[in-house]
């Protein structure tokens, strides 16, 4: 089963612009993958920002994009506040019904 | 907006089959939109996908869990559920039913759209 990667980690400065990767172990992410973003804060349940590559979910600040840079998935945030601190996990649908999460990236926002 | 509520024991013993039921509230599992799955987080770690259903009864499976799991609906109840067998200590995990978004008239999309709150379910003897 292909492996999902994100940056373990990331750090962002209040008000800075800040993008996240999703890429695949063998291959590159494209939109065939349907890309999305789920966005996880400490004892809640996800909850999905971003699906179809660049689709915001209802009530998403606009702040949140997302893309396909090069052979990535890619969300990026732009003028990032104290509240965006969370994981961030990407989700690509492989086919067959199966979905794969990313590993997640932490990021924090100091 | 769909509310999802997973329901079920908190604690298994390991061998055992770890059993959860999904109850699906403000529309039906009987759409043809949604696909019904499971999801599950380890303490600390990232989520992972275990499987889903429609409601026709197809089902699709981590190919890595496939041996031990099985996901299955009932359209009477509004209701879904997991069964994982063989459970051991490295099943400890919070599980959460979502809907993932299918199909709908504007094309394909397979996002997961609406989780339930989770539940922390503990494999120990």
């Amino acid at each position: 089963q292909a492996v999902v990667t994100q940056e373990p980690s990331f750090s962002v400065s209040p008000g800075g612009t800040v993008t996240l990767t999703c890429g695949l172990s063998s291959g590159s992410v494209s939109t065939n993958y349907y890309p999305s973003w789920c966005q996880q804060t400490p004892g809640q349940a996800p909850r999905t920002l971003i699906y179809n590559t660049n689709t915001r979910s209802s009530g998403v600040p606009d702040r949140f994009s997302g893309s396909v840079l090069g052979n990535k998935a890619a969300l990026t945030i732009t003028g990032a506040q104290a509240d965006d601190e969370s994981d961030y996990y990407c989700v690509l649908y492989m086919g067959s019904g199966i979905s794969v999460f990313g590993g997640g990236t932490k990021l924090t926002v100091l | 907006q769909l509310q999802l509520q997973e329901s079920g024991p908190g604690l298994v013993k390991p061998s055992e089959t770890l059993s959860l039921t999904c109850t699906v509230s403000d529309g039906s599992i009987s759409s043809s939109t949604y696909h019904w799955g499971w999801i599950r987080q380890p303490p600390g770690k990232g989520l992972e996908f275990i499987g889903n259903i429609y409601y026709s009864g197809s089902t699709y499976y981590n190919p890595s869990l496939k041996s031990r799991v099985t996901i299955s609906v009932d359209t009477s109840k509004n209701q879904f559920s997991l069964k994982l067998s063989s459970v051991t200590a490295a099943d400890t995990a919070v599980y959460y039913c979502a809907s993932r978004r299918y199909f709908d008239s504007s094309g394909y999309h397979y996002y997961f759209q609406y989780w339930g709150q989770g539940t922390l379910v503990t494999v120990s003897s």
